[in-house]
């Protein structure tokens, strides 16, 4: 089975470009996870959505990021305008819905570093 | 807030012994309990998770929890220098599918 797509895995632009970072969840899984790793502050969840509905924004930093769902298989995390501290790995991770001990599985990320 | 804590390391065992990883939280209401590994330049990956107080074994691994005293630690036996990584202990917010996870702790496995 496919596990969860990200894409790109390495993204690098400057300063001022707008960043679109995908995902693509396992195929039944309703539950889909937007998360940013550093070393500073570690892995923080920055939105997730339930049935391709936002649930939850209140880990996204400020109004430069913004993430959709427009379907149960796609997901879109952009950042307009970037600036040099978004440089981060972004991860999308996945769950199904059910009961809220399901575990989530993760993509392999984006590394993403801003000039 | 919701707190998950756990001892950031370095923990170096040597190989064959057994890695005691543990975690704290802060949310009585937390029904599940996730730990992930992490290997450096990697996306974390699930290995073992715990619903109920007590032991579960999985290979080598056994996850052990205590609600009463909020904890949660994973037991590796016979470690192997394939275990070093960073273990990430992730919490569920109770009533939510919102995880809180830990900063992780640094596992280096001495061969």
């Amino acid at each position: 089975d496919a596990g969860v797509i990200q894409s790109p895995r390495h993204e690098v632009t400057e300063m001022g470009q707008e960043v679109t970072l995908r995902c693509k969840p396992i195929s039944g899984h309703n539950s889909l996870f937007w998360y940013r790793q550093t070393m500073m502050r570690g892995l923080e969840l920055l939105i997730y959505f339930n049935n391709n509905v936002p649930i939850d924004d209140s880990g996204m930093p400020e109004d430069r990021f913004s993430a959709k769902m427009p379907n149960a298989s796609f997901s879109t995390l952009k950042i307009q305008p970037s600036e040099p501290r978004d440089s981060a790995v972004y991860f999308c991770a996945s769950s199904p819905t059910g009961t809220i001990n399901q575990p989530q599985h993760f993509g392999d990320g984006t590394r993403l570093s801003i000039l | 807030q919701k707190e998950v804590e756990q001892n950031s390391g370095p923990l170096s065992v040597p190989e064959g012994a057994i890695a005691s990883l543990n975690c704290t939280y802060s949310d009585r209401g937390s029904q599940s309990f996730f730990w992930y590994r992490q290997y450096s330049g990697k996306s974390p990956e699930l290995i073992m998770f715990i619903y109920s107080n007590g032991d579960k074994e999985d290979g080598r691994f056994t996850a052990q929890l205590n609600k009463a005293s909020q904890y949660v630690s994973l037991l590796i036996r016979d470690s192997q220098p394939s275990d070093s990584a960073t273990y990430l202990c992730a919490v569920p917010t109770s009533g939510t599918y919102k995880y809180i996870f830990g900063t992780g702790t640094r596992l280096k496995v001495l061969a």
